[in-house]
């Protein structure tokens, strides 16, 4: 499985723009980038996913490269309740029995 | 309210006893993830379940086992507890075999403090 690399913690402003940046160098073909957002004492909430190119939604938005070697989730114009931990999970797309097992994530800090 | 649900949502034991964690996954998924959280740590992948048949299985200890039933709801197994077993415990479903093209979806989660 491809191991992801994301930083421990950032810290930004209300308003904003945050861009969370992973790395999986051994990404598979076949695999799928999704990023989760967890709060604490609750469990990951599904933000976005994609394969290539960019990837929008109402949340944010997915930037992956050509070589799909890195991912950048973007967050426009943070607020105060966009403070929690981002994750990166590369999933593959088979049914292929392998584990499965997040990151430590990037804790993101919104300061006022 | 994510469609998954867990119960209990806290638990409190003694070391040495058995608890069991139950997990009913959103509707019409097939697969149910259990991942074990403990304080300040990240998500460890315990095991996955298919359509009733054990799909993957991660950092899952031979004390702790899990199944999957007919009416696709899960449960996990954890016994001969110890200290170290406190931890939030998530459960996860997915529609297909795999998380890919749709995502997980994960349930509120079950608190085990092990005293």
């Amino acid at each position: 499985l491809a191991k992801t690399t994301q930083p421990i913690s950032m810290d930004s402003y209300e308003g904003q723009e945050v861009n969370i940046t992973c790395s999986h160098n051994n990404i598979a073909t076949n695999d799928y980038i999704t990023w989760y957002q967890q709060f604490p004492s609750q469990g990951p909430r599904f933000i976005i996913q994609g394969y290539k190119t960019k990837v929008t939604n109402e949340v944010a938005s997915l930037f992956i490269p050509a070589d799909r070697k890195s991912s950048t989730l973007s967050l426009p114009r943070v607020s105060l309740s966009d403070t929690a931990v981002y994750y990166c999970l590369v999933v593959p797309s088979d049914t292929g029995r392998r584990a499965l097992t997040f990151g430590s994530g990037t804790r993101l800090q919104v300061q006022p | 309210d994510s469609g998954v649900t867990q119960t209990p949502k806290h638990l409190i034991t003694a070391t040495g006893q058995r608890v069991t964690l139950r997990c009913s996954p959103r509707s019409g998924d097939l697969s149910v993830y259990w991942y074990q959280q403990s304080l300040d740590q990240g998500l460890q992948f315990l095991i996955q379940y298919y359509n009733g048949e054990e799909r993957a299985k991660g950092n899952i200890l031979e004390r702790f086992s899990a199944q999957q039933f007919p009416d696709l709801h899960s449960e996990l197994n954890l016994s001969s507890l110890e200290l170290g077993d406190s931890a939030l415990y998530f459960c996860a479903s997915s529609v297909g075999g795999s998380a890919a093209n749709y995502g997980y979806t994960f349930g509120s989660g079950t608190r085990l403090t092990v005293v």
